[in-house]
């Protein structure tokens, strides 16, 4: 059974860093394209990066929002997937999810998800 | 970046009745389109990936349909369990946009 469990929320202040954690397990994390999903608390579901299995590369897309200042990482060895999150901003806290899934037109899967409070 | 435009934005309805939900792109996506289900404080439900093909586990009762800019999530009964929020979210191109989300609630 696939599950994922994101880890690193919490309250940090302006200006400042963090970074989220998603540990994977019940599948072949290297062969799964590994993203984030953001939602500001009563708001709707907002796309945040994605980063393609080495097979494809491991390249990276990101939305505009947060290019320049949030990475996505993966480490295959541990099945874990990062989101270093640098240069925060108040309206990037929202409870952050991680997916997985292994091609485009196939199901991904989601955590539970982290919280990210950004306030001074 | 592809426009998601789901209809309605909320709607109520009875236990038994049959509900549909439209979501369409700015652009055509092919059959690149998911359908979640989200309930308060808990994660996003996949029911509806490639635009028709049921996740594993969901009822019967959810089937998605269309191709193109037009799409459809359809409950043909529904039941208590189904009152929740639902997105669309396009797979096509990159950023990946989601419908603005429709909540169905008890009338």
């Amino acid at each position: 059974e696939v599950h994922l469990v994101e880890s690193g929320g919490g309250l940090v202040q302006p200006g400042r860093s963090l970074r989220l954690s998603c540990r994977a397990s019940g599948f072949t994390f290297g062969d799964y394209a590994m993203s984030w999903v953001r939602q500001a608390p009563g708001k709707g579901l907002e796309w945040v990066t994605l980063i393609r299995s080495e097979a494809y590369g491991g390249t990276i897309e990101y939305a505009a929002s947060v290019e320049d200042r949030f990475t996505i990482s993966r480490d295959d060895s541990k099945s874990i997937a990062y989101l270093q999150m640098n240069s925060l901003k108040t309206e990037d806290t929202a409870l952050y999810y991680c997916s997985c899934s292994i091609g485009w037109l196939e199901p991904d899967y989601w955590g539970q998800g982290t919280l990210v409070t950004v306030s001074s | 970046d592809i426009q998601m435009t789901q209809s309605p934005s909320s709607l109520s309805a009875s236990v038994g009745d049959r509900v549909t939900i439209t979501c369409r792109a700015s652009q055509s996506i092919s059959t690149y389109l998911n359908w979640y289900q989200q309930k308060p404080g808990k994660a996003p439900k996949l029911l509806i990936y490639a635009a028709s093909r049921l996740q594993s586990g969901v009822p019967s009762r959810f089937s998605g349909g269309g191709s193109g800019t037009d799409f459809t999530l359809t409950i043909s009964s529904l039941q208590p369990e189904d009152f929740s929020t639902y997105y669309c979210q396009q797979t096509y191109r990159f950023p990946r946009t989601f419908g603005q989300g429709t909540k169905v609630a008890i009338k």
